[in-house]
């Protein structure tokens, strides 16, 4: 069973839905949680970045961490053809090499 | 433009050949690392230095990986011998020491395919 745990998608939703997007753990001893953005062919760009539990939102994004059910959401609003791309969940230990562990990615397609 | 940068951004050579990679970071960032991408993937981690000094490397790094960062600014990773199996993209990124020290950012990548 691999550490994070992620539904590869695809995902298509009509431009302006709601997306939400989800990544599981088994290691409780995340506390650092992170969302990136990657297009086709391009590197992971950094969406959201939290700690332990709670909610943070930046414009359209939220993100949410639940450490007691160990899972992590990331919620779009009002989707764009733009944000057309795969999301790709991150986690961290307190006091690690920052050696992020990814999920393996969820595709999104948002249609006009 | 001040973000992380790989050249070459494509390679594609005969299983068998060394190739090297090239990776630099944002200029302030003291942290650099190496991941690997296969696809529908999410990134695994390979390696890290810290300025020069390579702290980590991963089980995924065998001996016909190696990596450097002489003098704290640029780094290299070298693939010897190349086989099929390490056909994926391979990407740097960087962070700094201090607050939101796990906030990496990515460069470009630099896909390999080795045939």
């Amino acid at each position: 069973q691999k550490e994070v745990e992620q539904d590869p998608g695809p995902l298509s939703v009509p431009e302006g839905a709601i997306v939400s997007l989800n990544c599981t753990y088994s290691n409780s001893a995340f506390q650092y949680f992170m969302w990136y953005r990657q297009y086709s062919r391009k590197g992971p760009e950094l969406l959201m970045y939290t700690y332990s539990s709670g909610n943070k939102e930046d414009g359209r994004f939220t993100a949410q961490v639940d450490k007691s059910s160990k899972y992590i959401s990331l919620f779009i609003r009002d989707s764009q053809p733009s944000d057309s791309a795969t999301y790709l969940c991150a986690m961290d230990f307190l006091g690690g090499y920052n050696k992020l562990i990814f999920g393996a990615g969820t595709r999104l397609a948002v249609h006009p | 433009d001040t973000g992380v940068s790989q050249d070459p951004r494509h390679k594609i050579t005969k299983r068998g050949q060394n190739v090297t990679f090239r990776c630099d970071p944002i200029s302030e960032h003291n942290r650099l690392y190496w991941y690997r991408q296969t696809l529908g993937q999410g990134p695994e981690f390979l390696t890290y230095f810290q300025n020069e000094a390579q702290l980590e490397k991963s089980r995924l790094l065998s001996d016909r990986f190696s990596a450097e960062r002489p003098k704290g600014s640029f780094s290299t990773l070298e693939i010897q011998r190349t086989e099929q199996g390490d056909s994926a993209m391979y990407l740097c990124a960087s962070s700094r020491t201090g607050t939101s020290s796990q906030t990496q950012y990515f460069g470009p990548g630099t896909r390999l395919l080795v045939l």
